[in-house]
């Protein structure tokens, strides 16, 4: 089947420690994203990579940082820089297109202790 | 002003009840909308996408007004497994970005 996968499905880390949650993809979409949700608040993007090797930041990327050394894979690093890092962390893919929608995992909850 | 505004409610709605939402973006040159849905805990999912000439799928009707920059999602005959939040996406330009809005929580009650 295809899809996106995001694991740990909940994660806990004490104040800090740097934490990276996974991101894998096997619909062979270029594009994808990170976004994290607070209650009460949309969906924020963090960073996002339109095609391997390449990814640009988002609206608050601040403490964060990612990779894309293959097209399946788009970890997310929460590092000890991120002031409140609590949050639900939301993976998304989409094939490239600009007006296509995206199609997301089934999130992260992490929890910093 | 946020660039996309939702009312987030609750909206809480009888069965069979119809139901709309609006959404109002800031950025003009916005080129494509979107609903979804998201429920508790979950991720969200595409409802349904957003085309200029209005769109019905079911019992769910979008529709997009760009001379006054909103869109709206009509739900008619509410189910019980309606309950859930409703996010106004909006793909600003030709990056792919999308700009969500905090989204409108439904409740349908028996």
């Amino acid at each position: 089947d295809g899809g996106i996968t995001q694991s740990p499905k909940y994660l806990f880390r004490k104040e800090g420690q740097n934490v990276t949650l996974s991101c894998e993809q096997n619909l062979n979409h270029d594009a994808m994203y990170w976004y994290r949700q607070d209650p009460g608040q949309g969906l924020r993007l963090i960073y996002y990579s339109q095609i391997v090797n390449d990814f640009q930041k988002g609206d608050i990327a601040e403490g964060y940082s990612v990779s894309r050394e293959k097209k399946e894979s788009f970890p997310l690093t929460v590092t000890s820089a991120q002031k409140n890092p609590t949050a639900f962390y939301l993976c998304a893919s989409c094939p490239g297109l600009a007006h296509n929608e995206q199609f997301f995992g089934p999130g992260t909850r992490l929890t910093v202790l | 002003r946020k660039e996309v505004e939702q009312d987030p409610g609750p909206f809480n709605v009888p069965e069979g009840a119809t139901v709309a939402f609006n959404c109002t973006y800031s950025n003009s040159a916005s080129q494509s909308f979107f609903w979804y849905r998201q429920d508790c805990r979950k991720e969200p999912k595409l409802l349904m996408s957003v085309y200029s000439s209005g769109n019905e799928d079911g019992r769910f009707t979008a529709q997009l007004n760009r001379a006054s920059q909103y869109i709206s999602l009509l739900i008619r005959d509410s189910k019980l497994s309606d309950s859930a939040t409703y996010l106004c996406v909006v793909n600003a330009n030709n990056t792919g970005k999308l700009i969500f809005g905090q989204g409108t929580t439904l409740q349908v009650k028996p």
